[in-house]
C-alpha cells in the first residue's frame, strides 16, 4: 500500500535551517510529482511547492520562494524540503503529498503523509 | 497567483441535512479543482477531483460541480463522520492555491 512518512521536524531557533524528508513506499516513486503543504496551528492549508517526477521542474509559493528548496532522490524514494532562514510564522505541520495525473492531465493529491511538526521559537 | 475564495467559513448543520460549500476562483481554472476533507489532527483526504469526479472509496453523498470560476461541493445527507473542515484546491497552474476552508459543525 502507498505510504508517505515525513521526518525531520523539531524545535528550531529563528534564522536556523532544517531539512525535512518524506520517504515513500508502495508505488513507483520516480513516476510521480510530489508536493509539500503546510498548516500553521489553527489555520488553513497552505500549498508550498511541487517537484516533477524527475526533479527537472520545481515551483514554489511566493511565501517561501528563495528560502525553501525542494529536491528528490528517486534511488531512495524520498523527497526533501530544505527550509532556511526560519521564521516564527513557519511554525506548522508540514505534509508531503503525491500527485496523481491521468492521461487526460487531471491532477490531484491522492495520498498524504501524516505530517511532521516544525516549531520555530527562541 | 490565483486566489480561491471559499464560503462560508463555517456552518452548523444536523445529521441528514444537505450541505453546500462554494469556492470561487479569481480567474478561470477550467475544471482544475479538487475538494479535500480534513479532520482534527489528521492529514487531508481527497474527496473530489476535476471538479466533479468522486475519488475511489468516497461515499456517493459527496458530489462536486462547476467549471470556470465557480464551484460547489455538496453533501446530500450529512453523516456524523462528515463533521470536518473542507478545502478546495486549484491545480490549474502553479502555485496551486487552497481556499480558506469551511468548518462543518454539529448543530
Amino acid at each position: 500500500q502507498v505510504q508517505l512518512v515525513e521526518s525531520g521536524g523539531g524545535v528550531v531557533q529563528p534564522g536556523r535551517s532544517l531539512r525535512l524528508s518524506c520517504a515513500a513506499s508502495g508505488f513507483t516513486f520516480s513516476s510521480y510529482a510530489m508536493h509539500w503543504v503546510r498548516q500553521a496551528p489553527g489555520k488553513g492549508l497552505e500549498w508550498m511547492t511541487i517537484i516533477s517526477y524527475d526533479g527537472s521542474n520545481k515551483y514554489y509559493a511566493d511565501s517561501v520562494q528563495g528560502r525553501f528548496t525542494i529536491s528528490r532522490d528517486n534511488s531512495r524514494s524520498t523527497v526533501y524540503l530544505q527550509v532556511n532562514s526560519l521564521r516564527p510564522e513557519d511554525t506548522a505541520v508540514y505534509y508531503c503529498a503525491r500527485e496523481r495525473t491521468d492521461i487526460s492531465s487531471t491532477e490531484r493529491l491522492d495520498y498524504w503523509g501524516q505530517g511532521t511538526v516544525v516549531t520555530v521559537s527562541s | 497567483a490565483i486566489q480561491m475564495t471559499q464560503s462560508p467559513s463555517s456552518l452548523s448543520a444536523s445529521v441528514g441535512d444537505r450541505v453546500t460549500i462554494t469556492c470561487r476562483a479569481s480567474q478561470g481554472i477550467r475544471n482544475d479543482l479538487g475538494w479535500y476533507q480534513q479532520k482534527p489532527g489528521k492529514a487531508p483526504k481527497l474527496l473530489i477531483y476535476a471538479a466533479s469526479t468522486l475519488q475511489s472509496g468516497v461515499p456517493s453523498r459527496f458530489s462536486g460541480s462547476g467549471s470556470g470560476t465557480d464551484f460547489t461541493l455538496t453533501i446530500s445527507s450529512l453523516q456524523p463522520e462528515d463533521f470536518a473542515t473542507y478545502y478546495c484546491l486549484q491545480d490549474y497552474n502553479s502555485p496551486w492555491t487552497f481556499g480558506q476552508g469551511t468548518k462543518v459543525e454539529i448543530k
